[in-house]
């Protein structure tokens, strides 16, 4: 099995759905993110969290929200879908002893909002 | 806030030619840098990171990067490219969000094509 696993790998949904993403990690890393690539912008941060009670936005969070329901499960919601968040999703999980070294990713969820 | 710059959204090579995708980065202090390999429809796969030391790093699949400070640069290069190496190339820069916290900042990425 894999370290970080994603769930849906693929989805598509209308628009104004409600959707939620999950990530379950069996890697006993505290930290865990979510991301999302769009072509030609990279990988960019939507919201990150360094342990269950802690939860941070990042540079692209409007229209996302999350819940850290344990140490190993990170779920990204989309409250009412819109086609822009048309993207691929990556989640992400990094252990605070390896510092910045110990980035694990998942291989993604590709959601069309239609 | 650090950031990171690939200038080349686009790399067409020959298979057997040299390769060198460059990377600019903006951070305050020293930078843990990266490069990060997706190929299609695949996640990352790490290719090679910098923290300190040698400021030449290898990394697998024959490549390599060279940190210079002077020029904020982590370009990563290829000897002589194979035609598996076609995918998207991403530069990473890991700067501390406090304490032990760190966050990656990821470039745009690069595509690579690779011509028989």
């Amino acid at each position: 099995d894999a370290d970080v696993t994603q769930t849906p790998r693929n989805r598509i949904t209308k628009t104004g759905k409600r959707i939620m993403l999950e990530c379950s990690q069996t890697k006993g890393h505290d930290r865990m993110y979510w991301y999302r690539q769009d072509p030609g912008l990279g990988l960019r941060l939507i919201y990150y969290s360094f342990d269950v009670k802690d939860i941070n936005k990042g540079e692209i969070s409007d229209g996302y929200s999350v819940s850290r329901q344990a140490q190993a499960k990170f779920s990204l919601s989309l409250e009412s879908a819109i086609p822009n968040q048309t993207a691929l999703y990556f989640c992400a999980t990094s252990d605070p002893r390896e510092g910045v070294y110990g980035y694990t990713f998942g291989s993604g969820t590709r959601l069309t909002v239609v | 806030a650090q950031s990171v710059t690939q200038p080349d959204i686009h790399i067409t090579v020959s298979e057997g030619a040299s390769l060198e995708l460059r990377c600019n980065y903006s951070y305050g202090a020293t930078p843990y840098l990266f490069w990060y390999v997706q190929s299609p429809g695949q996640g990352l796969q790490l290719l090679l990171k910098y923290f300190s030391g040698d400021t030449l790093v290898q990394g697998i699949k024959g490549f390599e990067a060279e940190f210079k400070r002077s020029q904020s640069s982590f370009n990563l290069r290829k000897p002589s490219v194979h035609w598996s190496d076609a995918a998207e190339y991403f530069c990473a820069v890991g700067a501390s969000s406090g304490g032990s916290n760190y966050k990656l900042t990821f470039g745009k990425g690069t595509l690579l094509t690779v011509n028989p």
